[in-house]
Formats: structure tokens, C-alpha cells, sequence
């Protein structure tokens, strides 16, 4: 079974540009899930997606960051304009249905803002 | 905020086992115990959950106090691959039937050879 794909797997931009990143969860997964982690932190949660609605967004900085899942499959995640603050990995997981437990992750894109 | 505590960091010996604790006070009496390790330049990965009894599966067991106000994480004989960063989380059931993960530091562990 494939596991969750992301792209790009690093990313370097200019403060104020824009950056997107793409997720491809395991084939089947209704939960679909968008993180990011600060150095020396965990993992924050910025959105979740049931199919191709949002179940909470309350820790996206809706200012900046947008997210959807159209289809209910793949996802974006962009940030626009980007602040140096949002150096960070981004992690994607997915999980089989909704009230299942386990999310599986993807490896994360690496955005260093200069 | 994450509702556990856990050292910061943590070493073991190849070979031998490991006990990585975590403490969840004010844990609810439907909060499931969960546990994610996190491997370098690795997303995270489920290792271990659990609600009252003590769980084993093949990658470790899970070792859940009576008042479950404590737990631990049992790495029955740690290997180099087991060196990553541990994380105790308390599942969040924010709407029914769906649940968040909030992670906390969690816990470095290192593997001496």
C-alpha cells in the first residue's frame, strides 16, 4: 500500500512570496490532515478535511494560509504572502474514515522563508 | 495544549529496554492513550494506543496506570532505529466520530551503541 505522497520535498522563497504544496493521502482515506512543525516543536495542526469539507480550521492563519481538498482525494496548502516565521516542515496525514485513530504521515516539505 | 508531560530527553543502551513515561493528570475517561514516534527527517508514525488495559503489539507495549493518570512506553530491546523523538498525545474528539492529535515536545530518545 502506497503511503501518503507530498511534493515539493524542500522549498526555498523570498519573504512576501507566494508557496504551495501538494498531498496525495492513501488511497481511500476520507480524513485528511495538514500540520506544521516549527524546529524543536510538534507537530501543530492547521486544518482537517472529512472527503472535501473542512471539519476545523481554527489554528490556520486564514489571513495567509488557504487549503482545500476538491474531489475529496488531493490537497493544497498555500501560503501567500509568505513571513519568515513560516519556516517550518509541513506534514500531511490521512486517516481511514472518520473516528478512526490512526493517521499516517507523509515525509513534509521543508519551507525555509529568507 | 498538549495535556501530557514528558521528559525532555532520555537515553538507552542497544539492546536493552526502554521506559518512556508520560504523564496525563488530567486525562478524561474517554481520552485514548495514543503514541507517535517521530524518526529524523521523518513524518510522524503510530507506535501504540490504548484506553485502560495494557497493550502489546509488535512494536511495543503500552503500560497504563490503574487512575491512568500515567503511562509508559515500553521498548522491550531498544536498536539504533529506535532513536527518534516520542510523543504521548491524548486524543480530542472535537465533533462525534472525529479526532484530533495535539502534539507535545514529546520525548528525545537516544540509542547508545
Amino acid at each position: 500500500e502506497a503511503g501518503v505522497a507530498q511534493s515539493p520535498r524542500y522549498k526555498i522563497i523570498e519573504k512576501r512570496q507566494s508557496v504551495a504544496f501538494w498531498c496525495n493521502p492513501i488511497s481511500g482515506h476520507a480524513t485528511l490532515y495538514w500540520y506544521q512543525q516549527i524546529l524543536g516543536q510538534g507537530p501543530k495542526l492547521l486544518i482537517q478535511f472529512q472527503n472535501n469539507g473542512v471539519v476545523d480550521d481554527s489554528q490556520l492563519p486564514k489571513d495567509r494560509f488557504s487549503a482545500e481538498r476538491l474531489k475529496g482525494v488531493d490537497s493544497t496548502l498555500k501560503i501567500q504572502p509568505a513571513k519568515l516565521e513560516d519556516s517550518a516542515v509541513y506534514l500531511c496525514a490521512s486517516s481511514a474514515r472518520e473516528g478512526r485513530e490512526t493517521q499516517y504521515f507523509g515525509p513534509g516539505t521543508r519551507l525555509l522563508v529568507l | 495544549d498538549a495535556k501530557t508531560t514528558q521528559p525532555n530527553s532520555m537515553e538507552s543502551n542497544e539492546e536493552e529496554p526502554v521506559h518512556l513515561p508520560c504523564n496525563h493528570s488530567t486525562i478524561s475517561g474517554t481520552d485514548y492513550i495514543h503514541w507517535y514516534r517521530q524518526l529524523p527527517s521523518q513524518g510522524p508514525e503510530y507506535v501504540i494506543h490504548g484506553l485502560t488495559s495494557n497493550v502489546n503489539n509488535r512494536m511495543a507495549s503500552l503500560a497504563i496506570a490503574e487512575d491512568r493518570k500515567s503511562s509508559t512506553l515500553i521498548l522491550h530491546r531498544a536498536t539504533l532505529r529506535d532513536a527518534a523523538v516520542y510523543y504521548c498525545i491524548l486524543r480530542d474528539p472535537i465533533v462525534a466520530g472525529s479526532y484530533q492529535l495535539t502534539f507535545g515536545k514529546g520525548t528525545k530518545l537516544s540509542v547508545i551503541p
